[in-house]
C-alpha cells in the first residue's frame, strides 16, 4: 500500500474550487519535492505540477500546488468538466529508496 | 512531436516470459532517465524502476527488485521491461515515462501504455 495518502474522491460544480490533500512523512514529502499527475480516463498520466508548485508549460494556471511539512495539496480553481480525472501526488522516499505515488483522488465535476 | 512509443498489448500464459519495449520519437533516450510504472486494473500507479540509457545505470523499486529486468538496447534507442516467468498478478497496464534532461524525476513525458494480460 502507498505511503502517500489522498482522499479517494472529491467533487465540485463547474466554476467551484477543489483541493486535494496528500499526506506523507518526513522521509518523502518532508524531505523531497512533490509532483502531481493527472490521469484522464483511459489515458496515460500527465505531469501537472513539478517541484511542489511549478506548472510545466501548457498546464493552465487554474492548477496550483503547495507543500507544508509532511503534507501537500493540489488546488483546482474554476473547475471545468475536462478536469474530471484521477489525480496522484508523488515524491521520492529516502527510507524506501523508491518513488512513491499517492493513493489517488478521483475528481468528479457535478 | 516528442513522444515515447510502446509496444502493443500482450496476452500470455502463466510461466511464460515477456519483454515489452519503449522507443523515443523525437526524444533521444540516452539523454533522459526512463522509468516504468505499473497500473493494475482499477488501481493506482506504482513505480517499478528507472534506467539511464546513457550508461545503463538502473534503480529498482524494492517491491519489484528481482521480479523484472529493465534494460536498453545497444543503440540506446529503446528501453525494455522484461519478465522471466509471468504470473496472473502481473496483469496490468505498464507505462514507460521519461524525465527532462539532467533530471532523475519527475516523469515529464509518458508512453501510451502496454496492456499485459496473463491468463491460463
Amino acid at each position: 500500500q502507498s505511503v502517500l495518502t489522498q482522499p479517494p474522491s472529491a467533487s465540485g460544480t463547474p466554476g467551484q474550487s477543489v483541493t486535494i490533500s496528500c499526506s506523507g512523512s518526513s522521509s518523502n514529502i518532508g524531505s523531497n519535492t512533490v509532483h502531481w499527475y493527472q490521469q484522464l480516463p483511459g489515458t496515460a498520466p500527465k505531469l501537472l505540477i513539478d517541484s511542489n508548485n511549478r506548472r510545466p508549460s501548457g498546464v493552465p494556471d487554474r492548477f496550483s500546488g503547495s507543500k507544508s511539512g509532511i503534507s501537500a495539496s493540489l488546488a483546482i480553481s474554476g473547475l471545468q468538466s475536462e478536469d474530471e480525472s484521477d489525480y496522484y501526488c508523488a515524491a521520492w522516499d529516502d527510507s524506501l529508496n523508491a518513488y512513491v505515488f499517492g493513493t489517488g483522488t478521483k475528481v468528479t465535476v457535478l | 512531436e516528442v513522444q515515447l512509443v510502446q509496444s502493443g498489448a500482450e496476452v500470455k500464459k502463466p510461466g511464460e516470459s515477456l519483454k515489452i519495449s519503449c522507443q523515443g520519437s523525437g526524444y533521444s533516450l540516452p539523454s533522459y532517465w526512463i522509468g516504468w510504472v505499473r497500473q493494475m486494473p482499477g488501481k493506482g500507479l506504482e513505480w517499478m524502476g528507472t534506467i539511464y540509457p546513457g550508461d545503463s545505470d538502473t534503480r529498482y523499486s524494492p517491491s519489484f527488485q528481482g521480479q523484472v529486468t529493465i534494460s536498453v538496447d545497444e543503440s540506446f534507442s529503446t528501453a525494455f521491461l522484461q519478465w522471466r516467468s509471468l504470473k496472473a498478478s502481473d496483469t496490468a497496464m505498464y507505462y514507460c515515462a521519461g524525465t527532462r534532461a539532467g533530471e532523475v524525476l519527475p516523469f515529464d513525458i509518458w508512453g501510451q501504455g502496454t496492456m499485459v494480460t496473463v491468463s491460463s
